[in-house]
């Protein structure tokens, strides 16, 4: 257990659906991160956020809509998914932002598109 | 920028036997580098991590990793490896500097035959 809890573990949607992931750490950490890991390709960030605020972007589609209410909380919310959006969604926290301190993982969140 | 390759896609050992796993950087600045490990199914696990300090770096579960700047790399070692670490492996960088996050190898495939 590492403190970083995602949910659900699973999910499986349709093109047209509408559905959000969710994370939240009691770590007290202000860094909270999204990342994408697809099968044979390296783990790909798609959002920062530091202190509730989006601080990074990585060129994520439109399709994939972050948010973070509170430090604690962080989503992803999801519409008109594309099969090659199936993956695993990982979230992450780190005390700050700064790259000197290790993010702490949740288990993911295994997204299917059909 | 920075980058980190790792060496191996797969690496097969027997059990009791030593484990290796590659790790190279390419870092602009004075790196933090890491080691996370990910069993089926799950969220990335911290193993170790190197930020400055001694160059040998000790970790969980008897994995130890030694930063080496002239050769520029941090390679992951265990003297007896067990059925209960096969897994992926990941090695990581980080310069610091905001918002970079972290940035990932492809991960090693860590196969232990009885």
């Amino acid at each position: 257990e590492t403190g970083v809890t995602q949910t659900p573990r699973h999910l499986v949607m349709g093109m047209t659906n509408k559905k959000s992931l969710k994370c939240e750490q009691h770590l007290g950490h202000n860094a909270m991160y999204w990342y994408k890991q697809s099968a044979k390709k390296p783990l790909e960030l798609m959002f920062v956020y530091s202190l509730e605020e989006r601080v990074e972007n990585n060129s994520v589609p439109s399709r994939f809509s972050p948010e973070c209410p509170n430090s604690s909380h962080l989503f992803l919310h999801l519409h008109t998914l594309q099969p090659e959006d199936s993956a695993l969604y990982l979230c992450a926290s780190s005390q700050d932002l700064g790259g000197k301190l290790e993010a702490f993982f949740g288990q993911g969140t295994r997204l299917t598109v059909v | 920028a920075q980058s980190v390759t790792q060496l191996d896609s797969h690496v097969s050992v027997s059990e009791g036997t030593p484990v290796l796993l590659r790790c190279n950087y390419s870092s602009s600045y004075s790196p933090s580098l890491f080691w996370y490990v990910q069993h089926p199914n799950k969220g990335l696990q911290l193993l170790l991590k190197y930020t400055s300090a001694a160059t040998l770096v000790k970790g969980i579960n008897g994995f130890e990793a030694e930063f080496k700047k002239s050769e520029t790399s941090f390679h992951l070692t265990k003297p007896s490896a067990h059925m209960s670490d096969a897994a992926e492996y990941f090695c990581v960088v980080s310069s610091g500097g905001g918002a970079d996050g972290l940035t990932f190898g492809k991960g090693t495939h860590l196969i232990i035959q009885p």
